[in-house]
């Protein structure tokens, strides 16, 4: 089992609607959860970051965490076509930041 | 500009040749990481810095050499190419380790190519 497992995709959504991108983690003490979005053939930027279980919204952007179930997600309101991109999931264990460990990342298409 | 610099943009280079890859912030961030990334396998650890002369092995550190002598500088050494080398190479730095600066900044990356 992967220690941050996600899609790979593509998740095709039409221009406006929702996009919601899942991403799961297999060490029960990972402490911080970051979005990088990723675009094609450049690097990764940070673009949210959660902490504690529940929702966290910046903008269009809403990470939702819940540590039970183990999964963190992204929300994408008003999906532009400027938002396709890939998004990397990234979790940092409790061992220290050495085990910040990222998913091979989810392609997002939004189609005009 | 400030920011987190490195080079080259790109590198073809032959088995066994000896390539230093360059990173350079100006952000006088204390963490410098090397990561690589690769179909399949997402971004991973090769080596990291917590200071000037600090430095440690991530999760795939073999055939690679770092150095920290200044804050600002953490080449990546790969001391005889292999071409399961060939891929692209991200460094990235963060100022601090605490909630807040738990983030980190990537540069361009490098395209390395072994062939």
């Amino acid at each position: 089992q992967k220690e941050v497992e996600q899609n790979s995709g593509p998740l095709s959504v039409p221009e406006g609607a929702i996009a919601s991108l899942n991403c799961t983690y297999s060490d029960r003490g990972s402490q911080s959860f970051f979005w990088y979005r990723q675009y094609s053939g450049k690097s990764p930027e940070l673009i949210m970051f959660i902490y504690s279980n529940g929702d966290k919204e910046d903008g269009r952007f809403t990470a939702q965490l819940n540590k039970a179930s183990q999964y963190v997600s992204l929300l994408i309101r008003d999906s532009q076509p400027s938002d396709s991109a890939t998004y990397l999931c990234a979790v940092r264990g409790n061992t220290g930041f050495q085990k910040l460990v990222f998913g091979t990342g989810t392609r997002l298409l939004v189609s005009p | 500009d400030a920011g987190i610099t490195q080079s080259p943009r790109y590198k073809i280079t032959e088995t066994g040749r000896q390539v230093t890859l360059m990173c350079h912030q100006t952000w006088s961030h204390s963490y410098m990481f090397w990561y690589r990334q690769d179909l399949g396998h997402g971004l991973r650890l090769i080596y990291y810095s917590a200071a000037a002369d600090i430095t440690d092995k991530g999760e795939v550190p073999d055939g690679y050499v770092v150095s920290r002598s200044k804050t600002e500088n953490f080449p990546l050494t790969l001391e005889s190419a292999t071409r399961s080398q060939t891929s692209v190479y991200f460094c990235a730095s963060s100022g601090t380790w605490d909630r807040e600066g738990e983030k980190l900044f990537f540069g361009s990356g490098t395209q390395l190519s072994v062939l």
